[in-house]
Parts: C-alpha cells; structure tokens; sequence
C-alpha cells in the first residue's frame, strides 16, 4: 500500500520568512495530493491541492510543488505570520481509491 | 453548499459504556463517508469508510463499528468503551468521482473515557 513519509516534525520560523514542509511517497500510481492545515483544537482544512498533471500550483502566499520522477511533493509558505501556526498534514491517493494516505504532520510555529 | 455535521462536540463517558456519534452531510448526494481517530498530538488514523449505504470497510480492528443507515448519515457505534478509545473523532466526506476528490472534515468530537 501507499505509504507518505512527511519532514520535518517541527518547523519553527521566523515571522516574514519562508517555510517549506516536505513529503515523499511510495506509490507511483498516486496522481492527487492535497495538503490540510489543522489548528488546535479545530478539524483539518483543505488548503491546498495538486494533481500529476501539473507540477506547481499556488493560492496567494501558498504554493505546492511536485516532482513525479522523484516521488516528493512540498508545501510552501511565504511572507509567514502568526495565524499560519498550525498542524500541517500532507496526503497521497489515486484515482480509484477512495482513501487518502496522511503523512504524519509538521507542527509549525511562527515566532513574532 | 455542502455541509457536515457531527454530534456532539464533546463527551465524557464511562469505561465499559456505549457509544454512538452521528455524522450527517448536507448539500450533496452519494458522498464517500469516512471516520477518523486523532489522539492528541498525533496523526489521523482511519478507521472506517463508505461507499454506499449499508458499504462500510473497516481500517482498524477493535471494538468500534460503523453503520450508514442513510445515504448521507455515518453512525460510530461502541458496545463497550476502553480507556484507549479517547481521543478526537472526525467525521468527512468527499464527492464521488471517477477522480481522487478532496475529503472535507467535520468539527469533531471529543471523547474522553474515565
């Protein structure tokens, strides 16, 4: 089955710096990879999301990127601020299967 | 708009009791249904899905049980609680499709066994 590899497990930036999560994933046949931001307490939010047929996409100071070849996919967020201080969960699946294979999180702190 | 609802948002039950969280979808027809586990300061672990009425797959075996009596309502059912079973449970859905959809996640519920 698919398994989804995400680093690092804690990400501690600066306020207006640059932060990059990164996931790799074992099964090639996987062609969609959405990303979810979950803040403490709350249910995990869709804010992102990429298919295989493109290799970048991005939404305003969030982008993500994917490489097929070597089977990575990472989230980035520029220009940080406090509100981005979340759990940061990375998922793979294929067409046809119902279920999405979760990473294991990145706890990301933006320090004011 | 779609919309998902789970019930309630938190509870406190004792060890040996039942269970039942509800979770119910608004806005779309046929939607995949699925059940989460978190506990605390960790990943998402599924623990049940369905496809259709009545279609439930079981990721995890223990001693919780799901059931889809209609078609945009998912029951999380326990005949007895262990202690282990604390933790944040999430119901979501996602639209079926010949494509991978995205799953939308409802507000939890908080499980605290004592």
């Amino acid at each position: 089955g698919e398994n989804v590899e995400q680093h690092p497990s804690t990400l501690s930036v600066q306020e207006g710096d640059s932060a990059v999560i990164k996931c790799t994933y074992s099964d090639s046949a996987s062609n969609y990879f959405p990303w979810y931001k979950q803040e403490l307490g709350k249910r995990p939010q869709l804010i992102i999301d990429i298919r295989s047929n493109v290799g970048e996409k991005k939404d305003q100071r969030i982008a993500v990127t994917l490489n097929k070849t070597a089977k990575h996919f990472s989230l980035h967020i520029t220009e940080t601020q406090p509100e981005d201080s979340a759990v940061y969960f990375c998922a793979a699946s294929w067409s046809g299967n119902e279920k999405l294979t979760f990473g294991t999180g990145t706890r990301l702190t933006i320090i004011p | 708009s779609q919309t998902i609802h789970q019930w309630p948002a938190t509870l406190v039950q004792p060890v040996g009791s039942p269970l039942s969280l509800e979770c119910t979808v608004e806005g779309t027809s046929n939607p995949n249904l699925y059940w989460y586990r978190q506990a605390a300061g960790r990943g998402l672990q599924l623990l049940f899905y369905s496809v259709g009425i009545g279609q439930i797959s079981s990721e995890v075996p223990q001693n919780l049980s799901a059931s889809r009596p209609q078609d945009r309502q998912f029951i999380l059912s326990s005949k007895k609680l262990l202690l282990s079973d604390s933790g944040f449970y999430l119901c979501a859905w996602s639209a079926m499709d010949r494509e991978v959809q995205p799953q939308h996640f409802g507000d939890g519920t908080r499980l605290s066994i004592l």
